[in-house]
């Protein structure tokens, strides 16, 4: 079976511009979730979507934005970009999005570089 | 707030020894705990989860890790490292009812020939 799925792999911007991220989950999961990884550090929870609707968001600003289609596909938007968004972007799948089977599987990242 | 602290930021060990990787956790209610090793450029590899039960939580590739409630740790454990064991490895925490995966800062681990 398909792990999880992202694209682009690698992608450089400039500030101010905008960029799209996808993440094609685990056939079967309906949750998909956001983190930001900052070189040297943990990743960081950014959004969670269930069932396409938005079920919990991090301490991210209004720049940050995502949506899940119905195929549970989803998207992650960051617009007017600042040098420090530049991180590996990962996605998650889970079955559900809460409670004891909520163990999220990690796709191969985006990594985001902002000039 | 729920956090996990992983007080080492580098681990080195000796091919064949035990190697032990710390945890800590604060959080309200239950934890639900999981170990996570990520290679370089690579996404995060699921190694192990703890919800309930046995204490001692075996995993991938020869890992195991061990939940102690009173001292809010959760550290990670192998009886043999190899040099292919060398990565990064992740602490992290669900709370009850949370959808909030909460990582550590992780640690380097590196396993000398």
């Amino acid at each position: 079976d398909a792990g999880v799925t992202q694209s682009p792999t690698h992608l450089i911007k400039t500030r101010g511009q905008h960029v799209t991220l996808r993440c094609s989950p685990i056939s079967g999961h309906k949750s998909v979730s956001w983190y930001q990884q900052v070189l040297g550090q943990g990743p960081q929870f950014i959004f969670q979507y269930y069932e396409k609707e938005e079920r919990g968001r991090g301490n991210f600003p209004d720049r940050f934005s995502a949506r899940q289609f119905p195929n549970y596909s989803s998207e992650l938007n960051v617009n007017a970009l600042l040098l420090g968004d530049s991180a590996l972007y990962l996605c998650a799948s889970s079955r559900v999005y809460s409670g004891d089977y909520n163990e999220q599987f990690f796709g191969p990242g985006t990594r985001l570089t902002v000039l | 707030a729920q956090s996990v602290a992983q007080p080492e930021d580098q681990v080195n060990v000796a091919e064949g020894n035990p190697l032990t990787v710390k945890c800590t956790y604060s959080v309200s209610g239950n934890p639900y705990l999981f170990w996570y090793v990520q290679y370089p450029n690579r996404g995060l590899q699921f190694l192990l989860k703890y919800i309930t039960g046995d204490n001692l939580v075996k995993g991938s590739y020869g890992f195991e890790a061990e939940f102690n409630k009173s001292q809010t740790s959760f550290h990670l454990k192998k009886p043999s490292a190899l040099v292919s064991d060398s990565a990064l490895y992740f602490c992290a925490l669900f709370g009850a009812g949370s959808y909030q995966l909460t990582f550590g800062k992780g640690t380097k681990l590196s396993v000398i020939p």
